[in-house]
Order: structure tokens, then sequence, then C-alpha cells
């Protein structure tokens, strides 16, 4: 069965550093999503992306965020200058329309902020 | 702003019982509602979707209710197994692109 892939699995990077999350979405879905999951917490949604734009954002995804479709496989999460804060599980969603069809979730990067 | 609750936080049952977990939203105004399935350190593994026009979703031993007007969703979990134990999540789909997601319950079925 197709599915969502995310790389890596594990990240550790240093307050300040830029990080890079890379996910491969199922390859006829449209909608592409990144959530989050703070320990202990609800999963937190980031973003939306279809037709190479971003469709809509939460406040979290600030100006240190950003995400691209580099090419027609890869998706990937941006963080510019990490916090402490942004640790957490990414999740990569996909979807194949964005309104009434299941969302797909890859099985997540941890990010630890150090 | 959506909010999503889900009762109980935990549930611990013998193998073979059959268990209804709950989930309820402040605003009605939904497109779909989707119950995933979280194990530890894991992905989300989506286990129903209903959409906003549907009152129930069917898949094996698991059934989904949604009464849009109450903002009330319960799955359904019959003759329960180890297997089951897991976290389950819901979360609701307003208008636009994002799911909102309940706190989860997590589900210990024991031998």
């Amino acid at each position: 069965e197709p599915e969502v892939t995310q790389t890596p699995s594990h990240q550790v990077t240093q307050m300040g550093q830029e990080v890079i999350l890379r996910c491969v979405p199922i390859s006829n879905h449209l909608y592409f999503y990144w959530y989050r999951q703070i320990l202990g917490q609800k999963v937190e949604f980031l973003v939306s992306f279809y037709n190479n734009e971003i469709s809509e954002k939460s406040e979290i995804f600030d100006d240190q965020f950003s995400v691209e479709r580099p090419d027609g496989s890869n998706f990937t999460l941006k963080i510019r200058s990490t916090k402490l804060e942004d640790s957490a599980m990414y999740f990569c969603a996909s979807s194949e329309d964005g309104y009434n069809e299941k969302l797909f979730f890859g099985s997540g990067t941890q990010l630890s902020v150090l | 702003k959506q909010e999503v609750t889900q009762i109980p936080a935990a549930l611990s049952v013998p193998e073979g019982e059959n268990l209804v977990l709950n989930c309820s939203f402040t605003d009605s105004a939904i497109y779909n509602l989707q119950w995933f399935r979280q194990d530890p350190g894991k992905g989300l593994t989506s286990l129903l979707l209903i959409q906003s026009s549907q009152r129930e979703q069917t898949s094996g031993r698991l059934n989904a209710s949604l009464d849009k007007s109450s903002g009330r969703s319960t799955l359904y979990i019959a003759a329960s197994q180890p297997g089951d134990s897991a976290t389950y999540l819901c979360a609701v789909r307003p208008p636009g692109n994002q799911f909102y997601f309940g706190t989860g319950t997590s589900l210990t079925v024991i031998p």
C-alpha cells in the first residue's frame, strides 16, 4: 500500500541552527501538510500546500518556517533558526483532495533542539 | 476556534470486551471527521472518515458515528484484542484545510 515516507526519523540540532525535514507524499496526492506534536500535547496543524503554494497556515507557522516542493516527489519543511520550543514530532501528511479524502500520515521526524 | 475533546483520556479493558470512545467538538460546521490510531513513537493511521452528510462508517470491528448537530462522534470497537492497544485520536475538518485534533484516548486491552 502506498505510504508517506519521512526522513530522518530523528534529528538532533543546536539552538539557532537550520534544519530541513523531508517527506515523500503518496504519488497521486495533490494536497500536502505538515503537523507537529509536542510531547504530551495535541497534534497541531502547521501548513497545507497545494498547486505549489501555501493554501493555509497556522499561527505557529511564522517566518522561521518555510515549505518547498523542490521536485515532483519531495516536500520539505525548513526551520531557519531553531528554538528549544521547536522540539516536537513533525508529521508530514498528504491527501488526494483537500476536503473529502482521508489524510495519510508519515511516521514522523522527532526533532530535538538542544 | 474549533475545540475537540476526547473522553476518557485512558481506558483499560479485558480482551473481548466491546468499548466506546467519545469525541466532542464545539463547532458543528465541519466537512468531515476522521478517527486515527497512533502507536507509541509512530505516525497516525487513518481508521475511518465520516463525511458531514453521513451518520456512520464501518470497517471490520470498528464503527464510527457522527451527530454533527450535537457535536459528537463515537468510535465503537467490537470484541477488543490486545493488538487494539494504542492511542485513538479524533480530528475534525472545518471549512479550510486543517484538521483539529483531540487529545486522544489511550486504550489498553488486557489479554
